[in-house]
């Protein structure tokens, strides 16, 4: 069976601070990655999804970025956090042939202080 | 740009009310729909899904949504809710073809029910 793994679950980091979270998606191949952030009133915003290794889009501009370097690794990345950098970070996956439903890691509350 | 609006935010019931809550989308193609539910605590869950035929579908727990293609809309739908039903639930869009999945979620709705 499929398993998506997300870390770490919190994390509080000093402003102009990097940031590294990781997602890895066990039992499948070529998956589809996202990233999300949840915010009260907001949702999910989609912030980076991934079709293939090294295939990266960006939803919205702002101080993150994602790499793919293997099929089932998805990390979301900063070289310096800023204050507007905290919330709760989704990782989810979807199978890529098909359309089904996504689902999601138990998400890292970042804190940025 | 594909995007997804939830009409209500916050919403109270009392148990055995009916509920609806909306969703519309906005895609001219074809799109498959979700429905997620966010229990206290716990991760997102997928409680129903359209993707062709039939445009009422039925999910888990006495959940239902209506396609309605000319209205770009998704509404979410049970009879009579109960406490247990407390929850967020979020609409999706997956406003991919050939394979290629974009899947965009609107804001949600926090649900309370009160015994």
């Amino acid at each position: 069976s499929q398993t998506i793994h997300q870390w770490p679950a919190t994390l509080v980091q000093p402003v102009g601070s990097p940031l590294s979270l990781e997602c890895t998606v066990e039992g499948t191949s070529n998956p589809n990655l996202y990233w999300y952030r949840q915010a009260a009133g907001r949702g999910l915003q989609l912030l980076f999804y991934s079709v293939g290794i090294g295939q990266i889009s960006s939803e919205v501009p702002q101080n993150l970025s994602a790499s793919r370097p293997q099929d089932r690794q998805f990390i979301l990345s900063s070289k310096k956090l800023l204050l507007s950098d905290s919330g709760f970070y989704l990782c989810a996956w979807n199978q890529g042939q098909i359309n089904t439903e996504a689902f999601f890691g138990q998400g890292t509350r970042l804190t940025v202080v | 740009a594909q995007s997804v609006s939830q009409h209500n935010h916050h919403v109270i019931l009392s148990e055995a009310a009916s509920l609806e809550l909306g969703c519309n989308y906005s895609y001219g193609g074809t799109v498959n729909l979700f429905w997620y539910v966010q229990y206290p605590g716990q991760h997102l869950q997928l409680l129903l899904k359209y993707f062709s035929g039939d445009p009422l579908v039925k999910g888990i727990k006495g959940f239902e949504a209506e396609f309605i293609k000319s209205k770009f809309s998704f509404n979410l739908r049970k009879p009579s809710v109960q406490w247990s039903d407390t929850a967020e639930y979020f609409c999706a869009v997956n406003a991919g073809s050939g394979g290629y999945n974009k899947l965009i979620f609107g804001a949600g709705t926090r649900l309370a029910v009160h015994p």
